[in-house]
């Protein structure tokens, strides 16, 4: 099946810093999201995004299907953006909805 | 616009009793998803349903673990007899039937939202 690694596995920022997680594939997807997971469990949907750029507010998103990659950046982040981030995928020529989840990024971001 | 309701929060049982959890999806959405997140690791995809038709199934232990959306709105997942590695949250999910606008010309229809989740914990 088709593999998702994300990288790093763990990131401490000081709250202000800007930051940069990757999600790499190891297939062609038709289907990319990436969550954040807060302290609670609650996972938030923050980016469809199989092709192309994305921007809301201080993340915006790319992802480079020919290159199976996907980045996604904080700006200035704040402590609120704490949690776990993942990187999901449906495999091509998937139409199911079915999403395969990376292992995660954990920010903690310092005040 | 209310998002997927989940129940119990919480539940801690022994193991080898039963356990139900129930979903109610955001109003509109036609696919559910029931998941398993183990501590430390990403949500694995138990079983999906398409209104009340069953997509996937294949990670579902089927010895165990059952589930049903029987009018193509909430859906209950239940294990019996639970074993410890149960112990897990169990996420709900839902989104829009993408076949209902012509296939993928309904950019995003897929997005998938998740309900707070059902913590277990086997004993």
């Amino acid at each position: 099946g088709i593999q998702v690694e994300q990288s790093p596995p763990d990131l401490i920022l000081q709250e202000g810093a800007n930051s940069t997680l990757r999600c790499n594939f190891s297939d062609s997807v038709n289907n990319l999201q990436w969550f954040h997971q807060n302290p609670w469990g609650q996972l938030i949907n923050l980016f469809y995004i199989p092709s192309g750029t994305k921007q809301n507010g201080r993340l915006s998103a790319t992802t480079v299907a020919t290159e199976r990659y996907s980045l996604l950046y904080i700006s200035s982040s704040q402590t609120t953006d704490s949690g776990v981030y993942f990187c999901a995928v449906e495999r091509e020529p998937g139409n199911t909805g079915k999403l395969i989840f990376g292992q995660g990024t954990t920010l903690q971001v310092k005040p | 616009e209310a998002g997927v309701a989940q129940s119990p929060r919480y539940k801690i049982i022994e193991k080898r009793q039963s356990v139900a959890f129930w979903c109610n999806p955001i109003s509109g959405h036609a696919t559910l998803y029931w998941y398993q997140q183990i501590l430390g690791q990403g949500p694995k995809l138990l079983i999906q349903f398409q209104n009340n038709g069953v997509v996937d199934d294949s990670q579902l232990p089927k010895d165990r673990f059952s589930a049903e959306r029987l009018k193509g709105v909430d859906s209950t997942l239940k294990i019996q007899p639970a074993k410890l590695e149960d112990s897990a949250v169990y996420l709900c999910a839902s989104s829009l039937d993408r076949m209902s606008f012509g296939g993928r010309g309904y950019v995003g229809a897929d997005t998938q939202y998740f309900g707070p989740g059902t913590r277990l914990t086997v004993l």
